[in-house]
């Protein structure tokens, strides 16, 4: 089983819509978690951080459950730009692996118009 | 310019053929990362790095070995490619303080046939 684990993609949506990708992670000892975000053929780049009191950031809402391991990512109001690859990546803190990032396959969004 | 940067940005090679993936960085982070992608499997860590005199192998270190040659430098050598090797792979910075966010370079796309 992989530490960390996404809904299979793709998810074809149009613009406007509402999507939510949910995301587990095995390890209890993870300490940080994130989504990153990644177009294609480029690199991953931080989308938002994960706070276990829920964040958001305009259309954009993050959740943590760590009692059920359970990391969610919504997005309202989907744009075409919208359209790329999310990663949810968690962290494990033990000495001398400060930064150690454990990221899930990834979900494909793709956002018709 | 950009704050990471990664040379080559393409490479085709062939079986048993040394390479060397070269990274530069920026940023002033101490913490340097290679990683490589694989199609359906996210992410994963090759070596890091948290200074010059600091070296650590990560998941998939095997068939891959690394370099860093100064603080802004980290290089990634497979001595004899094999084409199992065949991925896009990632280097990223981390600062030693603050928030757990990495920053990637652009990618090297490497094809080992």
């Amino acid at each position: 089983r992989k530490e960390v684990e996404q809904d299979p993609g793709p998810f074809n949506v149009p613009e406007g819509a509402t999507v939510a990708f949910n995301c587990t992670y095995s390890n209890s000892a993870s300490q940080s978690f994130f989504w990153y975000r990644q177009d294609c053929r480029k690199e991953p780049k931080l989308l938002m951080s994960v706070y276990s009191s829920g964040n958001e950031d305009g259309r954009f809402t993050a959740q943590l459950n760590r009692a059920s391991q359970y990391i969610s990512l919504l997005i309202r109001d989907s744009k075409l730009s919208d359209s790329a690859t999310y990663l949810c990546v968690v962290t494990r803190s033990f000495y001398n692996q400060g930064g150690k990032l454990i990221f899930g396959q990834g979900t494909e969004l793709s956002v018709k118009p | 310019d950009a704050d990471v940067t990664q040379t080559p940005r393409n490479r085709i090679t062939k079986t048993g053929k040394r390479i060397m993936l070269e990274c530069s960085q920026t940023k002033g982070h101490d913490r340097m990362y290679w990683y490589r992608q694989d199609p359906g499997l996210g992410l994963q860590l090759i070596y890091y790095s948290f200074d010059v005199k600091d070296i650590n192998k990560g998941e998939i270190s095997d068939g891959y070995s690394v370099s860093r040659q100064a603080q802004a430098k980290f290089s990634l050598s497979l001595e004899s490619a094999i084409p199992n090797q065949t991925a896009l792979y990632f280097c990223a910075t981390r600062s030693g303080r603050g928030p757990n966010e990495q920053f990637f370079g652009p990618g090297t796309r490497l094809t080992v046939l």
